[in-house]
Formats: C-alpha cells, structure tokens, sequence
C-alpha cells in the first residue's frame, strides 16, 4: 500500500516570503500522479498542483510550484510571494494511474502567513 | 455548476441512531468516494465506487454501508453511530478522463 508523510505539522510564513512545504511517500508503482490540496477554514478542498509522475518537468501554477524527485520520492511545494489567503491546511495526496477513485493522503501541514 | 452536493452540513446523532449522509454529483462522473477526516490523520478512504451498482471497501469501512444505484448519487449510511464516528466526512467524484477529485463541502458530524 501506498504512504503519504508530510513532516511539518506546522510552518509560518510571513507574507511576500517564500515557503516551502515538505511531502514524501512510498510506493512501488513507476505511474502515479500526486497533488497538493488546500483547505482554508470554509473546509472546502482545494487543487492547488498536479504532478504527472512520467513528466520530468516540474509543475507551476502562478505562484505554486512543486519540486518533484522521483527517486527520492519527495514532492514538496512552494509558495512564492505569500499572501494573507494562503492559510490554510495543505495536504498532500497520491493516486495510482488506475485507481481514479482512491486518493491517499497525508496528514496535512497547517500554514500561518503573518504581516 | 453544483459540482458535488453533500447533504447536511453539520449534523449531531446520538449513541446508537442511524442516519445517512447524501451525496450527489452532476458532472457524469463515473467514480466516487467517501473519506473521513480527523485531526492529525489527514483524510481517509471509507468506501468508493468505479460505477453504478459497483462499490468496494477503502481503508477505515468498518461502521459505514454505501451503495450506488445512479451515477449521480453515492450515500454513505451509518447504521449505529457510535462517538469513534465523530468526523468530518468528505464526498468526491472524479473521472477517468481527469487526474483530479471534485470535492463536497463536507459533514460535520458529533456523535455524543
């Protein structure tokens, strides 16, 4: 079975800083995909970035970019530029190329951005 | 644009009721699941669905029944609540034609 660790409970960041938020998981499978998930306080979760596991190239989406090491199987995200908005809870989650329905997730890292 | 419907918001049980929690999609997705989340746990898969009439066990299912008639709705029933089922639950649907699950808002569910 597949694991997510995300070893931060905790990170803060003060704002127009840059952040970085670590995710390491386990598995035996060459095709995945992997994604960073938010969660403000609404409790509603959000797709922040989408990492293909074949693409080399390492996925950006405005601010939000993610370092994706393969062989070390790390896939941390940064947040550049940091706004009062990014606070929330940030999880990392897997899922095999095959199973659409069956997401795994870590256990969150909760970020404060301060003035 | 509803996305994914979950029905209520918050809900309060006592020991021992039984109730369910309603999702619905209107996206034509063909997979759904239901996760719990808890503190310091993250979230968890309960059960999930590859299609109507098809259902299979997640991770935690032990206290949860699901079923799925119709593509549109996948409910996840609780036949004895007990209070280790005091969660937040989260409904998804996805598709075999995207990499990413569609949340509900999510339940808030206390069992006292």
């Amino acid at each position: 079975a597949q694991t997510v660790t995300q070893s931060q409970p905790e990170m803060s960041v003060q704002e127009a800083e840059t952040v970085t938020l670590s995710c390491t998981y386990d598995t035996s499978e060459s095709d995945y995909y992997l994604f960073w998930y938010k969660q403000p306080p609404s409790r509603q979760m959000i797709l922040v970035i989408r990492q293909e596991a074949y693409k080399q190239q390492n996925a950006t989406e405005n601010r939000f970019s993610v370092n994706f090491q393969k062989a070390a199987k790390s896939f941390s995200l940064k947040i550049s530029d940091s706004q009062l908005g990014d606070a929330a809870m940030y999880f990392c989650a897997y899922r095999s190329t095959g199973t659409a329905s069956k997401l795994t997730f870590g256990t969150g890292t909760r970020l404060q951005v301060t003035l | 644009n509803a996305g994914v419907t979950q029905t209520p918001k918050f809900q309060v049980l006592k020991t021992g009721q039984s109730m369910t929690l309603q999702c619905a999609q209107d996206m034509n997705h063909e997979y759904m699941s239901w996760y719990r989340q808890d503190p310091g746990m993250g979230l968890r898969l309960i059960h999930y669905s590859v299609g109507a009439g098809i259902t299979d066990q997640g991770e935690v299912p032990n206290g949860y029944n699901v079923s799925r008639s119709t593509t549109e709705d996948f409910p996840l029933r609780l036949l004895s609540a007990a209070p280790s089922q005091t969660s937040v639950y989260f409904c998804a649907s996805s598709t075999a034609g995207r990499t990413e699950a569609f949340f509900g808002q999510g339940t808030r569910l206390t069992v006292v």
